[in-house]
């Protein structure tokens, strides 16, 4: 079974800190594959990012970071010099390679609400 | 280009009705998924499907809950007999995914969601 934890059920920090989402995942699968997603108060859930499994290079985009650790399970998130606009509600989610289909269900954590306090 | 879109974005129903959700992915993602968020569950998956082959509805809570795609694109969640445990904001989401190559996967991008509520 599959499953993803965020430890983390709200973060509020105050504008220009630096804040770290952790992420923790259980799966048996070999090769599986990690998301992070934003859900603005607007409700529509916005993909961050993918890492596959067998690539564990960290990857940094603009204030945005990402620790990738296959031997502790994780993937923690950072957001440095946060802002206002970065408030929102952040997942994580897990799925796994399942034959060749592309398709992949996806497993979330419970979300880390982020509040970001100007 | 168009995102994921869904109708209605809200559905107030009494208890006992059924509702349709209809969803309209991207153009050309072959692969289409429902997932429900709520309070108490948080996101959960309940069904995809993946070109021609059969659905995987193995996150269906009951057997009151059915999705079809007609054509390879357009999807229709229905939920019969409609119980308030039900109410919850039901997401769409559509990727491009068709033979996995490895290495790769297939970023899901979702829909506004339905906020469905059963009084």
């Amino acid at each position: 079974a599959q499953k993803v934890t965020q430890a983390q059920t709200e973060i509020s920090v105050v504008e220009k800190e630096d804040v770290t989402l952790d992420c923790v995942y259980e799966t048996r699968d070999t090769t599986y594959y990690l998301f992070w997603y934003k859900q603005p108060p607007s409700g529509e859930l916005v993909f961050l990012i993918r890492r596959n499994s067998f690539d564990e290079q960290n990857e940094i985009s603009g204030r945005y970071s990402w620790n990738f650790q296959k031997s502790t399970s994780s993937f923690n998130f950072t957001i440095t010099a946060s802002q206002v606009v970065d408030s929102a509600v952040y997942f994580c989610a897990l799925s796994a390679q399942k034959g060749i289909q592309g398709a992949q269900k996806l497993v979330f954590g419970q979300g880390t609400r982020l509040t970001i306090n100007p | 280009g168009a995102g994921v879109s869904q109708s209605p974005s809200n559905k107030v129903t009494e208890k006992g009705k059924d509702v349709e959700l209809r969803c309209d992915p991207i153009s050309g993602h072959t692969a289409l998924y429902w997932y429900r968020q709520s309070l108490g569950q948080g996101l959960e998956f309940l069904i995809y499907f993946q070109g021609n082959s059969a659905p995987d509805k193995s996150g269906l809570p009951s057997d009151r809950f059915s999705a079809e795609r007609t054509g390879g694109s357009v999807s229709t969640l229905t939920i019969q007999r409609t119980q308030q445990e039900d109410s919850a904001v039901y997401l769409c989401a559509s990727s491009s995914g068709t033979r996995l190559v490895k290495g790769t996967s297939y970023e899901q991008y979702f829909g506004p969601g339905t906020r469905l509520t059963v009084t």
